[in-house]
C-alpha cells in the first residue's frame, strides 16, 4: 500500500532563518506531488505541484520554493523565513490521469516563526 | 475560474442525529470530480467521499452520503447517525482538469467546523 511521510511534525524557526520540509511517498511510482499551506482557521492553499522529477509549478508568488530531486521526494524550502510563513504545511500525492483519483495527505508540519 | 464555496463556517449536531453540510461550486466544465475531506483535530486530511459529475447517482459511504445537484452546482454532505468521532473540519474540493488530467489539482472550500454534542 502507498504511504506518505512528512517531516518534521513541528518546527519553530526564527525570522530570517532557512527552511527545509521534506515529503516522501512509498508504494507508488511517478506520483503527482503537492504542497499546501493552511493558515489558522482557513482552507488549504495550493503552493506548488509537480508532475515529475525537476518539474515544479508554482501557484502563488511567495517566499518559498519547491524541488523534486527524486521521483517520490518533494521538498519545500525557503532561504529566509518571514513571519507570514507561519502555518500548517501539508504534502499530498495523487495518481495521474483522468478519473476520480483523490489526493492523499501527509500528517503535516506545524511551522511557527518567531 | 473554478471556485468552491462553503457558506457554513460552523455547524453543530446532536449525537445520533443527521446533519447536512453545504457546498456550492462554480465551473464551466461538464465533466469533473468533487470530494469531501475531513480534518479532525489531529490535522490529518482524510478523504470522506467522492463524486463523478457524469454519474447521476449520489455517492454513499456508510453513514456519509452526498446530494449532488449538477444543475444547481451544489454538492452537500449528509452525515447520518452522527458520532463523536465525526467532529472535525470538513472541506469540499473540486478537481481541476489540467494537461489532459495529468495534474489533478484540487480547489478547496474554506471548510465547515462540525461539533458533535453528546
Amino acid at each position: 500500500s502507498q504511504t506518505i511521510h512528512q517531516w518534521p511534525a513541528t518546527l519553530v524557526q526564527p525570522v530570517g532563518s532557512p527552511l527545509s520540509l521534506e515529503c516522501t511517498v512509498e508504494g507508488t511510482s511517478n506520483p503527482n506531488l503537492y504542497w499546501y499551506r493552511q493558515a489558522a482557521g482557513r482552507g488549504l492553499q495550493l503552493l506548488f505541484y509537480s508532475v515529475g522529477i525537476g518539474q515544479i509549478s508554482s501557484e502563488v508568488p511567495q517566499n518559498l520554493s519547491a524541488s523534486r530531486p527524486q521521483d517520490r521526494q518533494f521538498i519545500l524550502s525557503s532561504k529566509k523565513l518571514l513571519l507570514s510563513d507561519s502555518g500548517f504545511y501539508l504534502c499530498a500525492w495523487s495518481g495521474r490521469g483522468k478519473g476520480n483519483q483523490p489526493q492523499h495527505f501527509g500528517d503535516g508540519t506545524r511551522l511557527s516563526i518567531l | 475560474a473554478q471556485t468552491v464555496t462553503q457558506s457554513q463556517p460552523e455547524m453543530s449536531v446532536q449525537e445520533a442525529e443527521t446533519v447536512t453540510l453545504s457546498c456550492t461550486y462554480d465551473t464551466s466544465e461538464s465533466d469533473y470530480y468533487l470530494f469531501w475531506y475531513k480534518q479532525p483535530p489531529s490535522r490529518q486530511m482524510i478523504l470522506v467521499i467522492r463524486q463523478e459529475a457524469y454519474k447521476q447517482q449520489n455517492a454513499t459511504e456508510n453513514r456519509f452520503s452526498v446530494n449532488f445537484q449538477k444543475a444547481a452546482k451544489s454538492f452537500s454532505l449528509k452525515i447520518s447517525d452522527s458520532q463523536l468521532g465525526d467532529a472535525a473540519m470538513y472541506f469540499c474540493a473540486y478537481r481541476i482538469e489540467d494537461y489532459g488530467g495529468a495534474t489533478n489539482k484540487l480547489i478547496f472550500g474554506t471548510g465547515t467546523l462540525l461539533a458533535v454534542q453528546p
